[in-house]
């Protein structure tokens, strides 16, 4: 069973557009880690955010936010006003406490920010 | 140099061939990964090691020979590859003690095609 699931593979919006990209996971665990990862075109995974599963505040980082929920076990990623250097490619992706160092990733969604 | 790099950006091999992938981390950290990125699959952990000590085999083919002799370089030696191993390889460490559940710093990735 998929356990994170980014049903979005690719979207295009055009510039200074919002864009929310979803991320559902999957877990029996009560405590766990969410993570969003980035990957520019020069293939290195830059760290966005990590969120543990007791802390459900939605966080605002500049133009990125993102909404946790457990209910309905999603984690999901906004970036307000898109710019062209957002595109990319983001992960999702889990990481259950007691499955010492195992982390899921999803597949990716892939964004294109388009002048 | 800073944070993590990995040598060579490109490789080409052949099946019969043995060759060393090369990462090296510039950040004091006591965890490093390897990860494996193929187009049709998400991203795989492949091995962990904390503190030099190998804490995870994610089930990965004997014909991949992780090697940490210290906690600043892993090496990941390949021999008798096929050609579905071909895929972006990733390194990545982490502070603290290790565990997926940290922040992951990741360098370029080696661009592996197997012939």
């Amino acid at each position: 069973a998929q356990k994170v699931t980014q049903a979005q593979t690719e979207i295009s919006v055009v510039e200074k557009e919002d864009v929310t990209l979803d991320c559902v996971y999957e877990t029996r665990d009560t405590t766990y880690y969410l993570f969003w990862y980035k990957q520019p075109p020069s293939g290195e995974l830059v760290f966005l955010i990590r969120r543990n599963s007791f802390d459900e505040q939605n966080e605002i980082s500049g133009r990125y936010s993102w909404n946790f929920q457990k209910s309905t076990s999603s984690f999901n990623f906004t970036i307000t006003a898109s710019q062209v250097v957002d595109s990319a490619v983001y992960f999702c992706a889990l990481s259950e406490m007691n499955r010492d160092d195992k982390i899921i990733f999803g597949k990716g969604t892939r964004l294109h920010i388009l002048p | 140099e800073t944070g993590v790099t990995q040598t060579p950006r490109h490789l080409v091999m052949g099946m019969t061939n043995k060759k060393s992938l090369k990462c090296e981390q510039h950040l004091g950290h006591n965890a490093m990964y390897w990860y494996k990125q193929s187009a049709k699959k998400p991203l795989e952990l492949m091995f962990v090691y904390n503190f030099k000590e190998q804490t995870e085999n994610n089930s990965v083919p004997s014909r991949f020979s992780p090697e940490c002799p210290n906690s600043s370089h892993l090496f990941l030696h390949l021999h008798t590859l096929q050609p579905e191993d071909s895929a972006l390889y990733l390194c990545a460490s982490s502070q603290g003690e290790g565990g997926v559940y940290n922040e992951q710093f990741f360098g370029p990735g080696t661009r592996l095609t197997v012939l």
